[in-house]
C-alpha cells in the first residue's frame, strides 16, 4: 500500500490544455516536494512546500498543499510537449526518509 | 561531472548471480540514499548514509541486499543470489546533509532473467 496515492495514474492530453495531478496521503508531512522524471533519468525536484496552504507558482506550474498538509496538487497551465513526463510527489517526514507516490504518467500530444 | 553518476547504466543478469551497482555521489554532499523503482510503483527507500553514522539499512527487503560506502564518497550496492523480482531501476541521490534537497543519478536498471 502507498502511503501517497497519485492520481490519475495516467494522463494523455492535447498541447495547450491543462491538467491537473494529485497527490493524497492520510498522513501528515512536514513537507512535500513535486518531481519530474525522464525516460532513463533520475527524478529532478520542481518544488517544496513546506506551509499548509502554501500555493507556489514556477512559470505555468502552480503547486498547492493542503490546509492538513496530507495532500497536494499540481496544475500546469497551457501544456507543451516538454511537460510529457512521469510527475512524483514525495512526503516528508521528521527524519530525512521520503516516501513516494506511485507516479502520474503525463502525455502532452503536438 | 558535477551530478550524481552511477553504473553501469544497464545490468542483465542470471537468475542466482550476484551484482554490484555503484553510485558517485556529487563532491562534498555528505548523505547517500539508495531506491529501487519498480515498473508502476513509486520510489522504495533501501538505505541512506551519513557521514560516518551507521546507515539506516531499515529500507533493505532482504540479507541478500548489502550496501557499503567507502571514504565518505562512493557507494556500493550489492545484491546476492539474485531474484527474477529483483528486476528494477536502482536509484542513487545524494544531499549536502540528511534532510536537504536529494539530486538523484540516472538509475542502473537491472534485468534477472
Amino acid at each position: 500500500t502507498q502511503l501517497l496515492e497519485q492520481s490519475p495514474q495516467f494522463l494523455s492530453i492535447q498541447e495547450g490544455e491543462n491538467l491537473t495531478v494529485y497527490c493524497n496521503s492520510s498522513s501528515v508531512f512536514s513537507s512535500l516536494q513535486w518531481y519530474r522524471q525522464e525516460p532513463g533519468e533520475g527524478p529532478v525536484l520542481l518544488v517544496t512546500v513546506v506551509t499548509g496552504g502554501e500555493v507556489k507558482k514556477l512559470k505555468r506550474l502552480t503547486f498547492q498543499f493542503g490546509d492538513a498538509r496530507k495532500d497536494s496538487s499540481l496544475h500546469i497551465t497551457a501544456a507543451q510537449t516538454g511537460d510529457t513526463g512521469l510527475y512524483l510527489c514525495a512526503g516528508a517526514g521528521e527524519d530525512y526518509k521520503l516516501s513516494f507516490g506511485a507516479g502520474t504518467t503525463v502525455t502532452v500530444r503536438a | 561531472g558535477a551530478g550524481v553518476s552511477q553504473s553501469p547504466s544497464n545490468k542483465v543478469t542470471e537468475k542466482g548471480k550476484d551484482v554490484e551497482l555503484r553510485c558517485d555521489p556529487i563532491s562534498g554532499h555528505t548523505a547517500l540514499y539508495w531506491y529501487r523503482q519498480s515498473l508502476g510503483q513509486g520510489l522504495e527507500f533501501l538505505i541512506y548514509f551519513q557521514g560516518n553514522s551507521a546507515p539506516d539499512k531499515s529500507g533493505l527487503p532482504s540479507d541478500r541486499f548489502s550496501a557499503e560506502r567507502t571514504g565518505g564518497s562512493v557507494s556500493t550496492l550489492t545484491i546476492q543470489r539474485t531474484q527474477q523480482e529483483d528486476s528494477a531501476v536502482y536509484l542513487c541521490a545524494s544531499s549536502l546533509v540528511g534532510g536537504y534537497t536529494q539530486y538523484f543519478g540516472p538509475g542502473t536498471r537491472l534485468t534477472v532473467l
